[in-house]
């Protein structure tokens, strides 16, 4: 299978305890991008990765979470002191942009389902 | 900011019934406009894309034209199956060149087809 791979897939974690997931985009894709969907919500943007610069964070990405992508291939994405409030699915996603004027294509993960309790 | 806004759901429709699921947007200048659809238990999948005014993106029989005049990106399938069955999430990215490439997606519709 060469599509985006999350791990783990299912999170259970008690309040205040640090997570971590992974993602292993598609082979080459320069862009790499998190998202976090709510129940009854589209996906959200976090952040995203060119290779391995982190280019932009959105404001729902409190200090508590932190995002890296080591040599441009796989991510990780951290949060500290979980709270209730982060209980989601977090979704990555990938995209070969070869110039500025391309409509890359983003594909996505099956995301991993946090629960905080 | 950019933003999307979808019709209200669900909706179930009975087999081989007509289609249509509402999408309209807000955005600054001429942004690209996507489908996704989320099977049950899988993860979100490209449907189809439009990326400039009247471009119509086409996929396993569904359409959707890009309309600048009325900032809409309607959803329409001429025949259902059962296996169309799924939630439908309409998404823009933003037109700047250079920009990020993120998605802004709307709430999703759930669409059920039944025998």
């Amino acid at each position: 299978d060469t599509g985006v791979s999350q791990n783990p897939r299912h999170k259970i974690t008690k309040r205040g305890q640090n997570v971590t997931f992974r993602c292993d985009p598609i082979s080459e894709h320069n862009r790499l991008y998190w998202y976090r969907q709510t129940l009854g919500q589209g996906p959200e943007f976090l952040t995203y990765f060119q290779n391995e610069a982190q280019l932009e964070k959105s404001r729902l990405l409190s200090d508590r979470f932190s995002a890296e992508r080591p040599k441009g291939s796989f991510s990780t994405l951290e949060i500290q002191r979980t709270e209730q409030g982060d209980s989601a699915m977090y979704l990555c996603a990938s995209s070969l942009r070869e110039s500025a004027r391309d409509t890359d294509t983003q594909y996505f993960g099956p995301g991993t389902r946090l629960t905080v309790l | 900011g950019d933003s999307v806004t979808q019709m209200e759901g669900p909706v179930t429709l009975s087999e081989e019934a007509f289609l249509t699921i509402n999408c309209t947007y807000t955005a600054t200048g001429y942004p690209s406009l996507f489908w996704y659809v989320q099977y049950p238990g899988e993860g979100l999948q490209l449907l189809l894309k439009a990326t400039k005014a009247d471009d119509k993106g086409s996929n396993k029989g569904f359409e959707a034209t890009y309309r600048k005049e009325t900032t809409s990106f309607h959803l329409e399938k001429g025949s259902v199956q059962v296996s169309d069955s799924a939630v439908y999430f309409c998404a823009l990215r933003g037109a700047l060149t250079g920009a990020n490439s993120k998605l802004t997606f709307g709430k999703g519709i759930t669409l059920s087809v039944r025998p």
